[in-house]
Formats: C-alpha cells, structure tokens, sequence
C-alpha cells in the first residue's frame, strides 16, 4: 500500500494554464508538506499544514495556493503556469515534528 | 534561517569502499538530521537519523555521526554495493519548525 500517493506523476501543460496536484497519505499523520525540486535537484519548502491549517507559507509566489479538504489530503493549485514552475513537486507527511515521508513526486513541464 | 551545506556534490567509489558524505548547518538550534536517499524518479526515502541528544547512530552498512559543537554531521556508508548508487540528501530541523532544510545533494556512484 502506498503511504504518501501523488497525483498525476507527469503533468504537460502549456504555460498560462492552470493545474491542481493532488496528494493522498494514508499514515494517519497530523502534517504535510509540498515540496519543490529544481533541475539541479535542490529540494525547497513551498507549504506546509497541520491539521487542515496552514502553518508555513514560504516565499512562493501567489500563483500557487494550496488546499487541504481533510488532514488526508493536500493539493496544489497553480495558476497561469510559467515556464520556471518546471520542477518535481514532492508532498510529504509527518506525525508532528517527527520524520517525514515523501510521496513519488509530480513531474511538472511547462510548455 | 537554517543553511544546510553538503560536501561533494558528487563521490565515485569502487564496490566494497566506504563511502562518506559531510554536511554543515548554521542554526545551533537545530536539534534533528535525517538523512534521504533518492533514486531515479523516485521521491527520497528516509534511510538513517539522528537527534542532538546522540553523537552516532549505526544501522547496519549506514552509520551518522553528530558533531554539535563544530555543527556537522556525516553519513558513513560501508562495504558499498552498485545498488547503493543514488543522489543522498542531508537535512536538519530548528527546534520549534517543522519544515526541514535540505543540503545540494550528492550523488554516489558505486563502480562494480
């Protein structure tokens, strides 16, 4: 069973679209995370929730805007695509402040 | 904030060698270091980790040392095997955040 789940696992859009990555942990964890990682694979913080509450917000431009419909779940949103949004986009889940667990990653090509 | 610096970016070793990845952090804070190994086209997966309270922590063919004072820690890989070949992630945690900061990566190779 796959504990951390993302979805789709590639995602080809044209840029100024908009698109939504969802995310899925079955763990039972209060917190989860979307991260980002650059073609010279720097693995950055983007959001974080803890129980449906956002919690960090880092500098990420207001394009993207997260969603949590329940502590299970974590999507990202992403309005007018650009071409620098290329990247993997990981989710990732925690009990607390205790270890984190990394879904499979969404590979993100802006056309 | 925290900065999180890895050393090398790459480590070509031959099958059987050790092989040893540093990392350094800035916040004296910090107070948890995982460490993650991610294969090709996969997300990272945690492998080993230590809190500040402990100095090592061995697991098998991976061992972490912890170095408070001079604010560094290293992974130890030992009788290195091809399938240990991927890129390896550092991080660490301030005390009171729950995002970690991540080292560059290094990618090993493992020559059979």
């Amino acid at each position: 069973d796959t504990a951390v789940s993302q979805t789709p696992k590639y995602l080809v859009t044209q840029m100024g679209n908009d698109k939504s990555i969802k995310c899925e942990q079955n763990l039972g964890h209060d917190t989860m995370y979307w991260y980002k990682q650059d073609s010279k694979k720097f693995l950055k913080i983007m959001f974080s929730y803890n129980n449906k509450e956002l919690i960090i917000n880092e500098t990420v431009p207001n394009r993207f805007s997260p969603k949590s419909p329940d502590k299970a779940h974590l999507n990202l949103h992403i309005n007018s695509l650009e071409l620098g949004d290329s990247a993997v986009y990981f989710c990732a889940s925690s009990p607390a402040q205790e270890t984190q667990y990394f879904g499979p990653g969404t590979r993100l090509l802006v056309l | 904030g925290e900065n999180v610096e890895q050393h090398p970016s790459t480590l070509s070793v031959q099958e059987g060698d050790s092989a040893v990845i540093k990392c350094t952090y800035s916040d004296s804070a910090s107070n948890y270091f995982p460490w993650y190994k991610q294969e090709l086209g996969k997300g990272p997966q945690l492998i080993i980790d230590i809190r500040s309270n402990v100095g090592e922590k061995k697991d098998q063919r991976i061992a972490v040392t912890l170095n408070k004072t001079a604010k560094h820690f290293s992974l130890h890989i030992t009788e290195t095997q091809p399938e240990d070949s991927a890129v390896y992630f550092c991080a660490s945690r301030g005390a009171g955040r729950r995002a970690l900061t991540f080292g560059s990566g290094t990618r090993l190779q493992v020559q059979p």
